[in-house]
């Protein structure tokens, strides 16, 4: 079955600031790759995906690269906000599937 | 997008009853949904894959006569935490998937409490 790995676990930027969170992933089958920000005790909410098909993508101060080859696919968050501070979960899937979840990164923007 | 409503947020149930979570997709209908486990400071692991009208798939490690799933329409699946002991405490959620669409839709989850 399919593997995530995530890194790093904890992230600390200032505002302002730039952040990076880096998946990769096992299965060359999976296609689909989204990335949910979850808040304490809440659902998961998806902030943006990206498909194989396409290697970047961007929405606002959000973007998403994937390097099939290397199976690798990251997060950017540029200008970082406080209200950015959350955990996020990267994912992938065939689309047919549950999704495999990485482990998670704790992002914490300082004012 | 789609919603998907999960039932109750939270409960406490003593140790030995048994616990009842509900997850309705209201504008869709979901022949797959996915339940999940979510321990404190962890990811979302994959416990089963319930399908309509059909037995569920569970994941390796979990009980099917513990946690039983049942999706008898196509805009309900429940799972039912059977005699819950303090270690089955966790935040259970639902997700379930439009069909054709990938984007996965969850349902707000369920803080069990054993004691």
């Amino acid at each position: 079955g399919e593997n995530v790995e995530q890194h790093p676990s904890t992230l600390s930027v200032q505002e302002g600031d730039s952040a990076v969170i880096k998946c990769t992933y096992s299965d060359s089958a999976s296609n689909y790759f989204p990335w949910y920000k979850q808040e304490l005790g809440k659902r998961p909410q998806l902030i943006i995906d990206i498909r194989s098909n396409v290697g970047e993508k961007k929405d606002q101060r959000i973007a998403v690269t994937l390097n099939k080859t290397a199976k690798h696919f990251s997060l950017h968050i540029t200008e970082t906000q406080p209200e950015d501070s959350a955990v996020y979960f990267c994912a992938a899937d065939t689309g047919r599937r549950a999704l495999t979840f990485g482990s998670g990164t704790r992002l914490q923007v300082q004012p | 997008g789609a919603v998907v409503s999960q039932h109750p947020s939270w409960v406490i149930c003593k140790s030995g009853t048994s616990v009842k979570i509900e997850c309705r997709s209201l504008d869709f209908q979901a022949t797959t949904m996915f339940w999940y486990r979510q321990f404190p400071k962890q990811s979302l692991m994959l416990m089963a894959t319930s399908n309509e009208g059909s037995k569920a798939t569970y994941e390796q490690g979990v009980e099917k006569d513990k946690f039983l799933i049942n999706h008898a329409s196509l805009t309900l699946s429940t799972l039912t935490v059977t005699s819950a002991h303090p270690e089955d405490s966790s935040f259970y959620i639902c997700s379930a998937r439009v069909h054709s669409s990938t984007e996965a839709f969850f349902g707000q989850g369920t803080r069990l409490t054993v004691v």
